[in-house]
């Protein structure tokens, strides 16, 4: 399967302030995603990034909340602004490969003081 | 859209034992379902998956049932070891979308 990297691995941040999550794959993936998972829970899908357009984001996240950048087929980022304790959580990009296999990046730990 | 239901929550087990965690789907469109594990503080790993048209797959110590008519499926760990103590999540998708939706987890303790 594909290698996918994601930085920062971990990080605690202050309220109000905004992180970028970057996420890299070793090869190009059409369907890429952003997923949260909040401390003792499920998977929740925050986003499609599409490559060369906007993503297409769940209900209950929107656009200025967590922008979303695909530039190319490998590489995406997820900022989270205007961090408040409850978005302390890790982020997670995944890929779709081989068909439906859903593979995920590293995880970014972060925590909002 | 699509619901699944994941039971238990925890599960304790002896080294050694069986355990098994199932899930019941929603929408009858759906025909992939895979097991992820997610040991602590790392990503979920997919470890086992089965489509619709299979009824059981193995894979060492692992395996997986799907019942299409009742809409469950689960998964059997044989012979725990400590090593399979993790959260394990089920998902299913179908119907043309790439997005799984994904059980709440089962936290699987193996004391040894």
């Amino acid at each position: 399967s594909a290698v996918i990297s994601q930085k920062p691995s971990r990080d605690i941040c202050q309220r109000g302030t905004s992180l970028t999550i970057q996420c890299q794959v070793d090869s190009q993936v059409t369907m890429m995603f952003w997923y949260r998972q909040q401390p003792g829970q499920s998977l929740t899908l925050i986003a499609t990034a599409n490559q060369g357009s906007e993503a297409t984001y769940e209900s209950g996240f929107v656009i200025d909340k967590f922008p979303i950048s695909r530039p190319n087929l490998t590489f995406s980022t997820l900022t989270v602004s205007n961090m408040s304790p409850e978005d302390s959580s890790i982020y997670l990009c995944s890929v779709v490969e081989t068909g439906e296999k859903l593979f995920f990046g590293s995880g970014t730990q972060l925590s909002v003081l | 859209g699509e619901n699944v239901e994941q039971h238990p929550s925890t599960l304790s087990v002896q080294e050694g034992d069986s355990a098994v965690i199932k899930c019941t789907y929603s929408d009858s469109a759906s025909n992939y379902f895979p097991w992820y594990k997610q040991e602590l503080g790392k990503r979920p790993q997919l470890i086992i998956d089965i489509r619709s048209n299979v009824g059981e797959k193995k894979d060492q110590r692992i395996a997986v049932t799907l019942n299409k008519t009742a809409k469950h499926f689960s998964l059997h760990i044989t012979e725990t070891q400590p090593e399979d103590s993790a959260v394990y999540f089920c998902a299913a998708l179908g119907g043309g979308s790439y997005i799984p939706t994904f059980g709440r987890g089962t936290s699987l303790i193996v004391h040894p």
